[in-house]
């Protein structure tokens, strides 16, 4: 079956980066988007932006380029996402979510990780 | 930027009635649009695409309808374990979010 697993939950000071993982399995690695997705307290999820894993494309959401990278480790399926010049308003809660249908990129999704928490705080 | 509406905020239903919740584009995404289910600590959940078809394993009183800018989401006889916050999200540019509606128990 189709597994997202995401790292542990993550407390970091303003100014900082973090990088969370996301590893997949049940499924071919290569051959679907992933997207990361982050919800801060109370709030709708906010999209951050998707990676080819095969290919390493990527595509950021506008108010977070330059902060965000994605990139994937093919070897050990697993996709990451590090956000650097971290400030409180990043507090939430981070998810990967793989893209519907293998080699498209539909922009929805059906399997998504645990969530990995990330507390900016000073 | 593509604007994601919902209506109601918060919707109070009767175990077993029906609930009909709302979603407006800013601007026409065509039937591009999704409708997700998330409870508190789980993510979200993923109900309807295409603005109607329903995704795998999802209930068949769980319903889409829609196009352009106005879409609905209709919950028939509503169970115990449908009470949770919906999101409507749209793929026709990047994804965007809706803020949510809260379904809760009348």
């Amino acid at each position: 079956q189709v597994q997202l697993v995401q790292s542990g939950a993550e407390v970091k000071k303003p100014g900082a980066s973090v990088k969370v993982s996301c590893k997949a399995s049940g499924y071919t690695f290569n051959t679907f988007y992933i997207h990361w997705v982050r919800q801060a307290p109370g709030q709708g999820p906010e999209w951050m932006g998707v990676i080819n894993p095969g290919g390493g494309s990527t595509y950021y959401a506008p108010e977070l380029q330059g902060r965000v990278t994605m990139t994937s480790d093919t070897s050990t399926s697993t996709v990451y996402m590090e956000l650097t010049s971290l400030r409180h308003g990043d507090t939430a809660v981070y998810y990967c979510a793989r893209d519907e249908f293998p080699g498209e990129l539909r922009r929805y999704c059906q399997y998504w990780g645990q969530g990995t928490l990330v507390t900016v705080s000073s | 930027e593509i604007l994601m509406t919902q209506s109601p905020a918060i919707l109070s239903v009767s175990p077993g009635e029906r609930a009909t919740l709302s979603c407006r584009a800013s601007q026409s995404i065509s039937n591009d649009l999704a409708w997700y289910q998330q409870k508190p600590g789980q993510a979200p959940r993923l109900l309807i695409y295409d603005a109607s078809t329903r995704a795998t394993g999802i209930p068949a009183r769980f319903s889409g309808r829609g196009s352009g800018t106005e879409f609905t989401l209709t919950i028939t006889s509503l169970q115990s374990e449908d009470f949770a916050v919906y999101y409507c999200q749209q793929y026709d540019s990047w994804p965007q979010f809706g803020q949510g509606t809260k379904v809760e128990i009348k």
